[in-house]
């Protein structure tokens, strides 16, 4: 089975300050690895993910995340965060052979104050 | 394209009482799931399908029951209500690799 620790649960920052989500998975088998941002009463939005190939993985509103294998980790990174970053993450994975379930971790709440 | 809709938004149910969340997506996906959502708790799996006509549970199914006729459908059904089952409910689709699409959530509290 797979499962999938985020190690913060909350991470506030200055505005324009960078900023790391860390993320840690573990599997017996191979995975795909996403991440994932939730606004205020919304949805899930898919920020990136890693599928194969390079381990630096750029995503949308300035986001990337680095894939170790050797650490299992797959630590979100931004440089210089805004307000509107503030927001709910959650990292994923699943089994690249098998019916695609997600496995999520349990959230890092960001709070970007000015 | 509408992506993947979720009726109703928000309900409020009685315990005993059952109802069933819906959710369609316009994608062609082959992969829907239902996941719940509480605090602190990430989300759970509730029951996923990876195709018309095949479903199977995940990690909380108790008290729910799923089924797919089409591809497009992934209703959940709650049989009898409980105030455990007070969560927010979402309904997701995907291609094999792509990372999956979220609807916008149903809100289901039971009193």
């Amino acid at each position: 089975a797979q499962s999938v620790t985020q190690l913060d649960s909350q991470v506030p920052v200055f505005e324009e300050a960078p900023v790391e989500l860390r993320c840690n998975y573990s599997s017996s088998v191979s995975v795909y690895l996403f991440w994932y941002v939730q606004y205020p009463n919304q949805g899930l939005q898919l920020l990136l993910k890693y599928l194969s190939g390079s381990t630096l993985v750029k995503g949308i509103n300035g986001f990337e995340a680095e894939f170790n294998k050797s650490q299992t980790s797959f630590h979100l990174r931004k440089p210089s965060v805004h307000i509107s970053d503030t927001a709910e993450y959650f990292c994923a994975v699943s089994v690249i052979q098998g019916a695609q379930k997600l496995v999520f971790g349990q959230g890092t709440r960001l709070t970007i104050n000015p | 394209n509408a992506g993947v809709t979720q009726t109703p938004k928000f309900q409020v149910l009685k315990t005993g009482q059952s109802m069933t969340l819906q959710c369609a997506q316009d994608m062609n996906h082959e992969y829907m799931s239902w996941y719940r959502q509480d605090p602190g708790m990430g989300l759970r799996l509730i029951h996923y399908s990876v195709g018309a006509g095949i479903t199977d549970q995940g990690e909380v199914p108790n008290g729910y029951n799923v089924s797919r006729s089409t591809t497009e459908d992934f209703p959940l059904r709650l049989l009898s209500a409980a105030p455990s089952q007070t969560s927010v409910y979402f309904c997701a689709s995907s291609l094999r690799g792509r990372g999956y699409t979220f609807g916008s959530g149903t809100r289901l509290t039971v009193v």
